[in-house]
């Protein structure tokens, strides 16, 4: 199986700030990255797949990058609504994998 | 985009079955490939399997031969059977639709969860 692990696993930031969370595989998985939101007592919420696409519905101020192992998520400026739970997930192969979650909270 | 809403018992004992079943509306169920993943209280996501379009399921090993995921494209429905329930088990269930393009493949379709808490 493929292990995905992330980081931070929590982070405390403000409305505006621009953060960054890292997710890496265990071996190259090309682009085939998703990242997820999930706020509590909801089912996550596709933001971005194929590591860079944006999901339709989802803001700009989202962006995924990476190939290969390493990958990132970056909110360029914090909203209220976007804190949650961030996992990343890879599609290369099954058994599908997902990080262990980056819990993003309000400073 | 399709909705999804699921159903089935929330409580069940050490032994039993666990037996989930998942209905699509609004949308092109045939172009799904429809999943079962589950999060147990306070941690994170596991894949359990999915069915594809042409019927033929795949299942994460960590699961063993415990597990049977099914669909009936009459009724815009898939089903997920697990036998022999352990406190291991203890979850909240989604089901999910997922999609491929020419290269990515996503899960961009949950449903709403069912918690299933297996209990003596």
């Amino acid at each position: 199986d493929i292990q995905m692990t992330q980081s931070p696993s929590s982070l405390s930031a403000s409305v505006g700030d621009r953060i960054t969370i890292t997710c890496r595989a265990s071996q190259s998985i090309s682009s085939y990255l998703n990242w997820y939101q999930q706020k509590p007592g909801k089912a996550p919420n596709l933001l971005i797949y194929g590591a860079s696409r944006l999901q339709t519905g989802v803001p700009s101020t989202f962006s995924g990058g990476g190939s290969g192992t390493d990958f990132t998520l970056t909110i360029s400026s914090l909203q209220p609504e976007d804190f949650a739970t961030y996992y990343c997930q890879q599609s290369y192969n099954s058994p599908y994998t997902f990080g262990p979650g980056t819990k993003v909270e309000i400073k | 985009q399709v909705q999804l809403q699921q159903w089935g018992a929330g409580l069940l004992k050490p032994s039993e079955t666990l037996s989930l079943t998942c209905a699509a509306f609004g949308g092109s169920f045939s172009s799904y490939y429809l999943n079962w993943i589950r999060q147990p209280p306070g941690k994170g996501l596991e894949w359990i399997g999915e069915i594809n379009h042409s019927g033929r399921p795949t299942y994460n090993p960590s699961l063993g031969s415990r597990v049977t995921i099914s669909k009936d494209t009459s009724k815009n429905q898939f089903s997920l059977k697990i036998a022999s329930v352990t406190a291991a088990d203890t979850a909240v269930y989604y089901c999910v639709g997922g999609r491929s393009d020419s290269n990515w493949y996503w899960f961009d379709a949950w449903g709403q969860g069912t918690l299933v808490t297996v209990s003596s």
